[in-house]
Order: structure tokens, then sequence, then C-alpha cells
């Protein structure tokens, strides 16, 4: 059955750094979006994207996010310069088209722990 | 406003004891709803959905959930509950292509023998 993926699994970094987290969405799939779960917390939605276009996205997702298709297959989220409280598990998902009974298939998430 | 309420934090049951953990949504449209699954460290696993149509569904792991439009709910439920079962369980609304999904804070169960 095809699967969302993601890598790395386990990211770490300094404060001030620039990460990229990626991701390879469901192959015919349209639509992704990014998630985060801090440590015990639920899980927030950051972002949606479709059409090589950001159709969706939350408050916390400011000037220090940035996401990306770079080609046919990845779907990237980058973090311009880390902070702490960006430490969290981020998952990527991806859903087929637009439409109904069309659900969300979610990655096995990276997490990122700043230091 | 959308928004998810799961008012149990955490559960206790005994091994074989029936679950039911609770669920109500605000949602402006008609709701797609879900529950997940997540062991600690671990991804989100869809134990069921539920789009339209009969409002009983059956998931994975023998788990049952109802939509009751008036209660505006979507309790799951499990009659006999194994020792495997403990992990973090998240309702969520939405979620179609195109739309967000929007998650309940969880309710973390636990499971004695």
């Amino acid at each position: 059955e095809p699967e969302v993926t993601q890598t790395p699994s386990h990211q770490v970094t300094q404060m001030g750094q620039e990460v990229i987290l990626r991701c390879v969405p469901i192959s015919n799939h349209l639509y992704f979006y990014w998630y985060r779960q801090i440590l015990g917390q639920k899980v927030e939605f950051l972002v949606s994207f479709y059409n090589n276009e950001i159709s969706e996205k939350s408050e916390i997702f400011d000037d220090q996010f940035s996401v990306e298709r770079p080609d046919g297959s990845n779907f990237t989220l980058k973090i311009r310069s880390t902070k702490l409280e960006d430490s969290a598990m981020y998952f990527c998902a991806s859903s087929p088209h637009q439409g109904a009974d069309y659900e969300q298939y979610f990655g096995p998430g990276t997490r990122l722990t700043v230091t | 406003a959308q928004s998810v309420t799961q008012p149990d934090i955490h559960i206790t049951v005994s091994e074989g004891a029936s679950l039911e953990l609770r669920c109500n949504y605000s949602y402006g449209a008609t709701p797609y709803l879900f529950w997940y699954v997540q062991s600690p460290g671990q991804g989100l696993q869809l134990l069921l959905k539920y789009f339209s149509g009969d409002t009983l569904v059956q998931g994975i792991k023998g788990f049952e959930a109802e939509f009751k439009r008036s209660q505006s709910s979507f309790n799951l439920r499990k009659p006999s509950v194994h020792w495997s079962d403990a992990a973090e369980y998240f309702c969520a609304v939405g979620g179609a292509a195109g739309f967000k999904t929007i998650f309940g804070a969880g309710t973390r169960l636990f499971v004695k023998a």
C-alpha cells in the first residue's frame, strides 16, 4: 500500500540554524500538508499546499517557515532560523484530490530537537 | 469556530473491559470525522473515519465509532480492551482534500491487568 515517507526520522539542530524537513507524498496525490506536535500536546495544522502554492496556513506558520515542492516527488518544510520552541514532531500528509470522501494520509513524522 | 473536544485527558480500564472515548466537535459544514491512535514516539494511525451514510462505523483493531449529529459527538468504542490498546487517541474533524484536520487534545488510555 502506498504511504507517505519522511526524512530524517530525527533531526537535531542548534538554535538559529536552518533546517529542511523532507516528505515524499503518495505519488498521485495533489494536496500536501504539514502539521506539528509539541511533546505532550495535540497535533496542530501548519500549512496546506496545492498547485504549487499555499492554500491555507495557520498563525503558527510565520515568516520563519516556508514550503516547497522542488520536484515532482518531494515536499519540504524549511525553518529559516530555528528556535527552542520549534522542537516538535512534524508530520507531513497528502490527499488525492478535491472532493468528498478523501482523507489525509500521514507520514511517520520527523522529530526535530533544537538545542 | 472549528474545534474538537476530548473531555477525558486520561482513562484507565481493565483488560477485557469495554471502552468508550468521548469526542465532541464544532464544525460549520458537514464534518468528516476521524479517530487516530498514537503510541509513544510514533506516528498517527487511522483507526476509522466517517464521511457519510451509516452513522456507526467500524475500524481496525475492533474499534467502532458512532456519529450523532444531534449531540455533535463521535465517540469511540471497543467491547473488550487489550493491553496493546494502551496509547493516545485523537479525535479529529475536517481533513477532506484541501481542508485542514483539526485535532482534539487526545485521551491517553491506560490498560491495567
